[in-house]
């Protein structure tokens, strides 16, 4: 059961590049998220999809753009790569609210 | 003023010794996770409660939705033990995680 898968695992890109990040569950969650983790702070909401069809954004969503695919794949790009944007990033899904939430390995991007 | 706050930041503490982590958290939420990272590692979870007290192997949680705290406790603590563990309540109106910014625990054999 591979739960949530992320790739890459690790990227680094020169600013102004783009670059889109996968995620995929295979537990038929409705729900998938995607967070920023950055030193000193708690991981943050960058956007998410309560349901397949719909998407909104988090609490820091400039510079970002999502797409859900289907109801397996949720995929977040960066359009403009910015140094600002290096962080690690993490994919989460759970079936609906108040159920256990499921995380991926997640992705460390380099911005240079 | 962070919405979720955890205490203490950073833990360390010799092996076999008896471990608490807390959380406190302003909004009024329905649920809670306790979650743990693993230097360079992934996000899991170990615990979601809403009410009492959970156990499992050698970690307990518990919640009082009421005072709006909840604790991690590890028992005869091991080196394996050492991580980031990390308080995530479900709140707002969307019911997303709030997440705390973490307790290092560094557990010395």
């Amino acid at each position: 059961n591979a739960g949530v898968t992320q790739t890459p695992k690790f990227q680094v890109l020169k600013t102004g590049q783009s670059m889109t990040l996968q995620c995929a569950q295979d537990m038929n969650h409705n729900s998938m998220y995607w967070y920023r983790q950055d030193p000193g702070m708690g991981l943050r909401l960058i956007y998410y999809s309560a349901s397949e069809g719909t998407t909104d954004k988090g609490e820091v969503p400039n510079g970002y753009n999502v797409s859900r695919l289907n109801k397996r794949e949720f995929s977040l790009r960066l359009e403009s790569a910015a140094p600002s944007q290096t962080s690690v990033y993490f994919c989460a899904s759970r079936q609906d609210r108040d159920t256990e939430a499921f995380f991926g390995q997640g992705t460390r991007l380099t911005v240079v | 003023k962070n919405e979720v706050e955890q205490s203490p930041q950073n833990l360390t503490a010799q092996e076999g010794e008896f471990i608490t982590i807390n959380c406190s958290y302003s909004v009024g939420i329905s649920a809670l996770h306790w979650l743990q990272q693993h230097p360079g590692g992934g996000i899991v979870s170990l615990f979601m409660l809403s009410s009492g007290k959970k156990k499992h192997g050698r970690l307990i949680a518990t919640i009082n939705i009421q005072e709006k705290h909840s604790s991690l406790h590890i028992t005869a603590s091991h080196p394996r033990d050492s991580a980031v563990y990390i308080c995530a309540p479900y709140g707002g109106s969307q019911g997303n995680l709030i997440f705390g910014k973490g307790t290092k625990l560094s557990v010395k054999p």
